[in-house]
């Protein structure tokens, strides 16, 4: 499958504890992204790279939440000291510069 | 600010009905838009995207959206609806010329009977 890969597809934590996503998009797109989606509601925008550069980071991302992408490949999402309401989907997604995101499965957060 | 709104949350057809979901965008510039889909279980998935030119767009599996810029909308269709439509369908925008970061509708979920 040459699609957006995360892992792990189901993350289940106790509050307090960090957590690491890892996207790796589709190896010739030079642009990512990570949204957040609750029930009900649609992806929410947290932060795009282009290459290994962040070059935008939303309010919703708190200083317990960072994103990297070393070397411009995949990228990793860790939340420090979860929260309850942290729980969601997490998504990632990649693109080239035309315009279309790829999105992969998810990673569903459960914080107890 | 920019958002993208969506009139419908939930839709109940049956089979063979006519579909029309509304969106209405707010932004301040050039925008191109999308309408996402994601099936029970699977990744968001692209139906169709408006970029320029022809306000009428084709997608895939049968569904086009009519880009009407007075209105600020992009309503998506569907004349005849199966089963395997069922699903939830968001809209989307994204700032024309930007790095393509999208704002998402709440979505509409869509269930079809047959």
């Amino acid at each position: 499958d040459t699609g957006v890969s995360q892992n792990p597809r189901h993350k289940i934590t106790k509050r307090g504890q960090n957590v690491t996503f890892r996207c790796d998009p589709i190896s010739e797109h030079n642009r990512l992204y990570w949204y957040r989606q609750t029930l009900g509601q649609g992806p929410e925008f947290l932060t795009y790279f282009q290459n290994e550069a962040q070059l935008e980071k939303s309010r919703l991302l708190s200083d317990r939440f960072s994103a990297e992408r070393p070397k411009g490949s995949f990228s990793t999402l860790e939340i420090q000291r979860t929260e309850q309401g942290d729980s969601a989907m997490y998504l990632c997604a990649s693109s080239l510069e035309t315009g279309e995101l790829f999105f992969g499965e998810g990673s569903r957060l459960t914080v107890l | 600010a920019q958002s993208v709104s969506q009139h419908n949350h939930h839709v109940i057809l049956s089979e063979a009905a006519s579909l029309e979901l509304g969106c209405n965008y707010s932004y301040g510039g050039t925008v191109n838009l999308f309408w996402y889909v994601q099936y029970p279980g699977q990744h968001l998935q692209l139906l169709l995207k408006y970029f320029s030119g022809d306000p009428l767009v084709k997608g895939i599996k049968g569904f086009e959206a009519e880009f009407i810029k007075s209105k600020f909308s992009f309503n998506l269709r569907k004349p005849s609806v199966q089963w395997s439509d069922t699903a939830e369908y968001f809209c989307a925008a994204s700032l024309s010329g930007g790095y393509n970061k999208l704002i998402f509708g709440a979505g509409t979920r869509l269930a079809v009977h047959p």
